[in-house]
């Protein structure tokens, strides 16, 4: 069955940055996209890129653009996301998620990872 | 970016009633060249991740029970639930993937009246 399984909760200091990984199982790693997703607490599920497993290509929500960073290992299944400068509005449980089709493009994601808590506090 | 607006923000329900949740859009997610509205749902209930339950606006995902449905077009939507069940309870967000911009509502809480 799908399954990916995030990395464990990081407290950080403003102005660090935090790194989340992602293992994928019961599938063909390289043939669907993986985006990254969070949510601040009591906040809308917020975008934050999507990058192709197979490819490598990536696309970033514009408001993250120069302070994430999404990198994929196709040896180990793994997706990561890496998030620089952070600040208190980064405090958020990070998701990945699979994408539903494996056509070539990105649309939607369907399984979901258990979620990153990411604190960032001084 | 495609502002995504729900409406209400929170709803209660009386078991084995209908829910109905709405979904607009700052601008029509209609894509004219295979007519399909990139439009999904999701339910998300406390400390889990969102549950995919329609997308393409009315297409129902493998294994969602049927009282759960997507309508609408273009750039209004809506989620019924035709006879809420206890299991119902949660937070359901709208997404739209028309743009490359991905964004959510900000999500109706449904409760048991």
């Amino acid at each position: 069955q799908v399954q990916l399984v995030q990395s464990g909760a990081e407290v950080k200091k403003p102005g660090a940055s935090v790194k989340v990984s992602c293992k994928a199982s019961g599938y063909i790693f390289t043939n669907f996209h993986i985006h990254w997703v969070r949510q601040a607490p009591g906040q809308r599920l917020e975008w934050m890129g999507v990058i192709n497993s197979g490819s490598g290509g990536i696309t970033y929500a514009q408001s993250l653009q120069g302070r994430v960073t999404m990198t994929r290992d196709t040896s180990a299944n793994i997706a990561y996301m890496e998030l620089s400068s952070l600040g208190s509005e980064d405090t958020a449980v990070y998701y990945c998620a699979r994408d539903h089709f494996d056509t070539g493009g990105f649309y939607f994601p369907d399984y979901w990872g258990q979620g990153t808590l990411v604190t960032v506090s001084s | 970016d495609i502002v995504v607006t729900q409406s209400p923000d929170s709803l209660a329900v009386s078991l084995g009633e209908r829910a109905t949740i709405s979904c607009k859009t700052s601008q029509s997610v209609l894509y004219s060249s295979n007519n399909k509205n990139y439009l999904a749902w999701y339910q998300q209930k406390p400390g889990q991740p969102p549950k995919l339950l329609i997308y393409w606006g009315s297409t129902r995902e493998s294994g969602v029970p049927d009282r759960f449905s997507g309508s609408g077009s273009g750039a209004d939507f809506s989620l019924t639930i035709s006879s809420l069940q206890a299991e119902d309870v949660g937070i359901y967000y709208c997404h739209q993937y028309y743009t490359t911009g991905r964004t959510f509502g900000q999500g109706t809480k449904v409760e048991i009246k």
